[in-house]
């Protein structure tokens, strides 16, 4: 069964907007959250990643909560742009594998 | 972080041959592997894990025989799919573990006539 889940399966929103993506996971073992972005018809890249002991992290225009207690973080793209239009998942590591997020599809209208 | 390519990058073969793909990790010595198969517009699959020096580890599910690996030297890791057939087409790709991240190659699209 998937160890995170994801939501929503796509959004669309306007050029600079804020699109959120939620994850949530149940393995307490899990150390390490990778955000990847993947365009069609190429490999997956690192975003950014976060470690439970942190609330909050910020590379440029891409954010990620974590709240700890509720098993759940997410990532925030401000200013969203047509060039960030891509599949994005977010996933979770125990220091050995990692498990993926079914992915969600972006699209940033101009 | 690491920079891993993937060759070839696309390729078509008949129903009953065999297809290598190679992974390797450019700039980074990597005794960990691993190798994903994705069908489209769907999540990463694990299917196995790439040890140097030793035998993969396989995940449940993934027969060991069909797609065999092998990770010769730290910067190389292949996975040969055998005996290949229609259902086997799908998009492959291979990370290299560094630390906690695994960074991705570019994907190799393997269809299978």
């Amino acid at each position: 069964q998937q160890q995170v889940k994801q939501s929503p399966q796509s959004l669309i929103v306007q050029k600079g907007g804020i699109p959120i993506i939620n994850c949530a996971y149940e393995n307490t073992a899990f150390d390490y959250f990778p955000w990847y972005q993947q365009f069609p018809g190429k490999g997956p890249a690192l975003l950014i990643a976060i470690r439970p002991d942190v609330s909050e992290k910020k590379e440029g225009r891409f954010t990620i909560s974590f709240n700890k207690s509720a098993k759940q973080f997410s990532l925030h793209i401000m200013d969203s742009q047509p060039g960030d239009s891509a599949t994005y998942f977010c996933a979770a590591s125990d220091d050995y594998k990692l498990s993926f997020g079914a992915g969600t599809t972006v699209t940033v209208r101009a | 972080g690491a920079v891993v390519s993937q060759h070839p990058s696309r390729v078509i073969c008949k129903s009953g041959t065999s297809v290598k793909i190679e992974c390797r990790s450019l700039d980074f010595q990597a005794t960990t592997m691993f190798w994903y198969r994705q069908f489209p517009k769907k999540s990463l699959m694990l299917m196995a894990t790439s040890n140097e020096g030793s035998k993969a580890t396989y995940e449940q599910g993934v027969e060991k025989d069909k797609f065999l690996i092998n990770h010769a030297s730290l910067t190389l890791s292949t996975l040969t799919v055998t005996s290949a057939h229609p259902e086997d087409s799908s998009f492959y790709i291979c990370s290299v573990k560094v630390t906690d991240t695994q960074y991705f190659g570019p994907g190799t699209r393997l269809t299978v006539l």
